[in-house]
């Protein structure tokens, strides 16, 4: 079993439409991160948030941290084409250098 | 383009066999990852070196090994291979170690196990 699970594992939704991609765990983190993966490559870090309650944003895309560092929520706004691919949570406990990643979520936009 | 490099792009290779495949860190980086990604179990951690030694150990299993040499290039070796090795194998490289440091990911290497 996953130490941390994604929903939904797919989505397709049409140009514009907003959408929230969840990240849930029963394990607290010190820190959570999120990428994104495109077909025949490797992952791209997002972002990272450390404190519980955390929200950050970049551009269009704003992560949210749980407060108690269990659980993470990832939004679009006004989904593009080009936000399509595999996204993917990942959680790092204390100081440690295994980080667990999630099971991923798969979103197409279709223009 | 990340910076690391992975060789070979693609591996096919028959069961019981063994393999090994390379990764090159970005120029300055002392840590590296490796990870494994299949269909079924996601992307998994398999092992962490930092300047030369192990400092993480995953989910991998007694068949696999790696290691990482004075230039800071690193090997990942898979012995005895089965149809269940097929997946994807990431390479990963950071300044440091642990989450402060961003992982840059390599184009990894498709392993496939006939």
């Amino acid at each position: 079993t996953q130490l941390l699970e994604q929903s939904p594992q797919f989505l397709s939704i049409q140009e514009g439409e907003n959408l929230t991609v969840y990240c849930n765990s029963s394990s607290v983190f010190s820190s959570l991160q999120w990428y994104r993966q495109e077909p025949g490559e490797g992952p791209v870090l997002l972002v990272t948030v450390v404190t519980g309650g955390e929200v950050k944003k970049l551009k269009r895309l704003t992560f949210q941290f749980g407060d108690a560092r269990k659980d993470s929520s990832l939004h679009i706004t006004a989904a593009q084409p080009g936000d399509t691919g595999l996204y993917l949570c990942a959680g790092a406990r204390g100081t440690g250098n295994q980080f667990y990643f999630g099971t991923g979520t798969s979103l197409t936009v279709i223009p | 383009d990340s910076g690391v490099t992975q060789t070979p792009k693609h591996l096919i290779t028959a069961t019981g066999q063994r393999v090994t495949l390379r990764c090159s860190p970005r120029s300055g980086d002392l840590s590296v990852y490796w990870y494994q990604q299949s269909l079924d179990q996601g992307l998994q951690f398999l092992i962490q070196y930092y300047n030369g030694e192990e400092r993480a150990k995953g989910n991998i299993l007694e068949r696999f090994s790696a290691q990482q040499f004075p230039d800071l290039h690193s090997e990942l070796n898979l012995s005895s291979l089965e149809l269940g090795d097929s997946a994807l194998y990431f390479c990963a490289s950071s300044v440091g170690q642990g989450w402060t440091y961003e992982q840059y990911f390599g184009p990894g290497t498709r392993l496939t196990v006939t």
